[in-house]
């Protein structure tokens, strides 16, 4: 029983545009979401989060955006650069538990130059 | 100021011996969470410890595997007669509260032949 998924496996995007990164829950108990970076051979990275009460966070080129109502939250990467190629990881926490984060599968992020 | 340091970095074990695989907090971080990543798969959390306590071993398989986290020195995870299927990265992360936005170390590329 997948909770938290990331449809997409991989994502191929040109350097200067946008990439948008999507992710969909099923538990309402949550109510923090977290995205994480990681690159081969190291652990991951924590990017940005957004709790229930926003409908958006920004911080410099990312930007998270969350819709409750259809349990969906999605990663905008503006512009994008070849050092952002890794895999991206939505993960999510609730129910009094903040500390216990549920991972999707990841999407692979391919920049090209 | 190091991060969360895990070692070893890679290890190969034989089928029925044990596994044992360290955490560092980062400076000033009293709480521990250890994960598993399994091929092609999201991180699953397996247990939260605090300075000799575990808060929350919800994640673990209830045999063969142990963590501690003594007052002194690295939290430990053990895994006790090892299968092919505890083949596996295992990530440690630690955080100076009880929140989600935690630092991940490099994790122990567990190996089971």
């Amino acid at each position: 029983d997948q909770q938290v998924k990331q449809n997409s496996p991989s994502l191929s995007v040109q350097e200067g545009r946008i990439s948008i990164l999507n992710c969909d829950y099923t538990n309402s108990m949550f109510d923090y979401f977290l995205w994480y970076k990681k690159y081969p051979a190291e652990g991951p990275t924590f990017l940005i989060s957004i709790s229930s009460i926003k409908d958006k966070n920004e911080d410099g080129r990312f930007t998270v955006f969350l819709n409750k109502s259809a349990k969906h939250l999605s990663l905008h990467i503006v512009p994008s650069q070849p050092g952002d190629s890794a895999v991206y990881f939505c993960a999510a926490a609730g129910g009094g538990s903040n500390y216990k984060l549920t991972f999707g599968k990841g999407t692979l992020l391919t920049v090209n130059p | 100021n190091a991060g969360v340091m895990q070692n070893p970095r890679h290890l190969v074990r034989r089928r029925g011996q044990e596994a044992r695989l360290r955490c560092s907090p980062m400076k000033g971080h009293s709480h521990v969470y250890w994960y598993r990543q399994l091929p092609e798969e999201g991180l699953k959390f397996m247990v939260y410890l605090q300075k000799e306590n575990i808060i929350d071993e919800s994640g673990m398989p209830k045999e063969r595997f142990s963590a501690e986290f003594p007052k002194e020195g690295p939290s430990i995870l053990r895994i006790q007669q090892v299968v092919r299927g505890d083949s596996a990265a295992y990530f440690c992360a630690s955080s100076p509260d009880r929140v989600g936005g935690y630092t991940f170390g490099s994790g122990t590329r567990l190996t089971v032949v």
